[in-house]
């Protein structure tokens, strides 16, 4: 039979405020984690990365941070605008076969 | 430069069909995978390749066959579709494991 799908966490924020969302990995030996974005209809596209020997690294609007004692990664976007509004999906990097595994996802919605 | 190219972008089988999605890159990356995404799940990992002749088992492999006779082409098989199989299916490659992967549109498929 059909599979039911669990809700998505969301986040939802008015236009302007910081947006922070955070993500939970499993494996303490990833050494590489990724944030990516999907919006309605499309496939996931790359927003930011960090290895696991930095704590820290920014890009445009977006910062992602990495606490690798909790095993905790979270992604910070500026100034959030109604175009950021999509899926956002942290995935990490397990050195065993190389295989990039994703988190379930957090919706993010900005209101005008 | 069209990146990851998956075709069809719809499709609708019967129980039992079996069906052939396909995946191309044109970045001559040498790792390639395919993902599933059901209804506020994350993506799954189905399989993945690190280079021509070289396939491997994600997280969720069973119904699905897959093989990779060129570093470009990256086909998905179905040998005989469930109903469980409906789903999203991406396409990702990267340049080597524990980059940034690039998705292609995906492919929505129904099995009734």
């Amino acid at each position: 039979g059909e599979s039911v799908g669990l809700h998505l966490p969301t986040l939802s924020v008015q236009e302007g405020d910081n947006s922070i969302i955070n993500c939970a990995y499993s494996n303490s030996a990833s050494d590489y984690f990724i944030w990516y974005k999907q919006e309605s209809g499309k496939g996931p596209q790359f927003i930011i990365d960090i290895r696991s020997n930095m704590d820290k690294r920014q890009g445009q609007r977006v910062t992602v941070l990495l606490n690798k004692t909790v095993k905790h990664l979270s992604l910070q976007i500026a100034a959030t605008q109604p175009g950021d509004s999509a899926v956002y999906f942290c995935a990490e990097n397990k050195p065993q076969g190389g295989k990039l595994i994703f988190g379930q996802g957090t919706e993010l919605s900005v209101k005008p | 430069n069209a990146g990851v190219t998956q075709t069809p972008k719809f499709q609708v089988l019967k129980t039992g069909q079996s069906m052939t999605l396909q995946c191309a890159q044109d970045m001559n990356h040498e790792y390639m995978s395919w993902y599933r995404q059901d209804p506020g799940m994350g993506l799954r990992l189905i399989h993945y390749s690190v280079g021509a002749g070289i396939t491997d088992q994600g997280e969720v492999p069973n119904g699905y066959n897959v093989s990779r006779s060129t570093t470009e082409d990256f086909p998905l098989r179905l040998l005989s579709a469930a109903p469980s199989q409906t789903s999203v299916y991406f396409c990702a490659s990267s340049e080597i494991q524990g980059t940034e992967a690039f998705f292609g549109q995906g492919t929505r498929l129904t099995v009734v």
